[in-house]
């Protein structure tokens, strides 16, 4: 699997949107970019995923580049509840592990 | 919405017992998963299982861990001798037939005195 790069941790202010990055250089054709969340120790939450196209979803939007080396979650009016550590990963389908990076801690505050 | 589920959420234990963790997968769902989590570090794999069989394995998987899928809707996580460094969160996840997206349940929080 790819390796992804990711801020360790980002603020946003209530209502306003969020904008993640992440850089995936070293993707592959078949490789999908996800995003998940966790918020406190509870277990990963899937957000969204996209191959090349932009996606939209009613959590969140993901915009990936056209060259797929890096890609941006947007959560469009983040909320005190959408405070959580994001992580991107990009990994193949077919029942295959997930890696999990150290995400970004985002921090919404009122 | 269809969501894994997994019991108990809180599991003590004394070191060298043995412990099973629970989990639902959601139905129809054909691949199966347990990941880890101690205390202030990453989410790790730990296995996944497709057609009543391993298919993948980490290093963190010894022979202490067991997999089942004991009937058509569990999948448990089996630690034969407990130690206190399997003081996790374990998540069980799954995925569907196309094995893309995996869905986390909420984990059961696992406590090694």
């Amino acid at each position: 699997d790819a390796k992804t790069t990711q801020p360790t941790s980002m603020d946003c202010a209530e209502g306003r949107a969020a904008n993640l990055p992440c850089n995936h250089s070293t993707i592959s054709g078949n490789e999908y970019v996800y995003w998940y969340r966790q918020i406190h120790s509870q277990g990963p939450q899937y957000i969204i995923h996209g191959l090349k196209n932009n996606e939209t979803n009613e959590m969140a939007s993901l915009i990936i580049t056209e060259d797929r080396k890096s890609s941006t979650l947007i959560l469009p009016h983040a909320t005190l509840r959408d405070t959580a550590v994001y992580y991107c990963i990009v990994r193949v389908t077919g029942g295959f592990k997930t890696i999990f990076g150290a995400g970004t801690r985002l921090f919404v505050k009122a | 919405e269809p969501e894994v589920t997994q019991t108990p959420s809180h599991q003590v234990t004394q070191m060298g017992q043995e412990v099973i963790l629970r989990c639902v997968p959601i139905s129809n769902h054909l691949y199966f998963y347990w990941y880890r989590q101690i205390l202030g570090q990453k989410v790790e794999f730990l296995v996944s299982f497709y057609n009543n069989e391993i298919s993948e394995k980490s290093e963190i998987f010894d022979d202490q861990f067991s997999v089942e899928r004991p009937d058509g809707s569990n999948f448990t996580l089996k630690i034969r001798s407990t130690k206190l460094e399997d003081s996790a969160m374990y998540f069980c996840a799954s995925s569907g037939v196309f094995a893309d997206t995996q869905y986390f349940g909420p984990g059961t929080r696992l406590t090694v005195l």
